[in-house]
């Protein structure tokens, strides 16, 4: 009854090769989120959706982007991934984009740059 | 800014003992709060939030929280620590007075081991 998938738990890549993070979700809700948490670092926002509408952080790098298709499904996109880009990156959802909203996390996929 | 200071990245404690768990916010606004929970290969859950409601908040699996303004803490407590509450804990924050997208920041988090 999982409710936030995220696929796959582990991916590798090399240094410069494109690579997607996909999340699903079934609970229906209207924003997205994916956030990036670096070894011992607090996880942080890279952007979200709310419905269509992509809202990107200040400080997120283009060589991020995202694309979220319909209501089920969001991607994460890194275009030419960098040493430093390793990290968990976790996909979240939450019914409404009020400040107290309850967000619901996926598992996370940890990503290797090799 | 708003931000989430966490204090101590490792905290042990035997199982049936106290659970502290210590978070400081800074907010130019009356906050949102939350502690949210990772237990190992899961995803972040919610413990319990604070929304101005009442000042001691009451989570699942027993945990609870008080927002103390004076002091700008919200510190998450647990009267007897089971085996079963090792994990990750993140304090965070909505910067958001209300109105404007859910964009929670956290803190660096907080990993307790409960010993036998």
């Amino acid at each position: 009854d999982a409710m936030v998938i995220q696929n796959p738990r582990y991916q590798v890549t090399q240094f410069g090769k494109p690579v997607t993070l996909s999340c699903s979700q079934t609970l229906n809700h209207n924003v997205m989120y994916w956030y990036q948490q670096k070894s011992s670092q607090a996880p942080k926002l890279l952007f979200h959706y709310y419905d269509k509408d992509f809202n990107n952080e200040a400080d997120t790098p283009d060589n991020f982007q995202s694309r979220r298709p319909n209501t089920s499904f969001c991607f994460l996109d890194i275009r030419s991934p960098g040493l430093g880009d390793a990290a968990m990156y976790l996909c979240a959802t939450s019914r409404g984009a009020g400040p107290n909203e309850k967000l619901f996390f996926g598992s996370g996929t940890q990503l290797s740059v090799l | 800014a708003q931000s989430v200071t966490q204090l101590g990245s490792h905290v042990s404690v035997s199982e049936g003992a106290l659970v502290l768990l210590r978070c400081n916010y800074s907010s130019s606004v009356p906050p949102y709060l939350f502690w949210y929970v990772q237990y190992p290969n899961q995803g972040l859950q919610l413990l319990l939030k604070y929304t101005s409601a009442a000042t001691l908040v009451k989570g699942i699996n027993g945990f609870e929280a008080e927002f103390k303004k004076s002091e700008t803490s919200f510190h998450l407590t647990k009267p007897s620590a089971h085996m079963s509450d090792a994990a990750e804990y993140f304090c965070a924050v909505s910067p958001w007075g209300g109105g404007a997208t859910n964009k929670l920041i956290f803190g660096t988090g907080t990993l307790l081991a409960v010993q036998p």
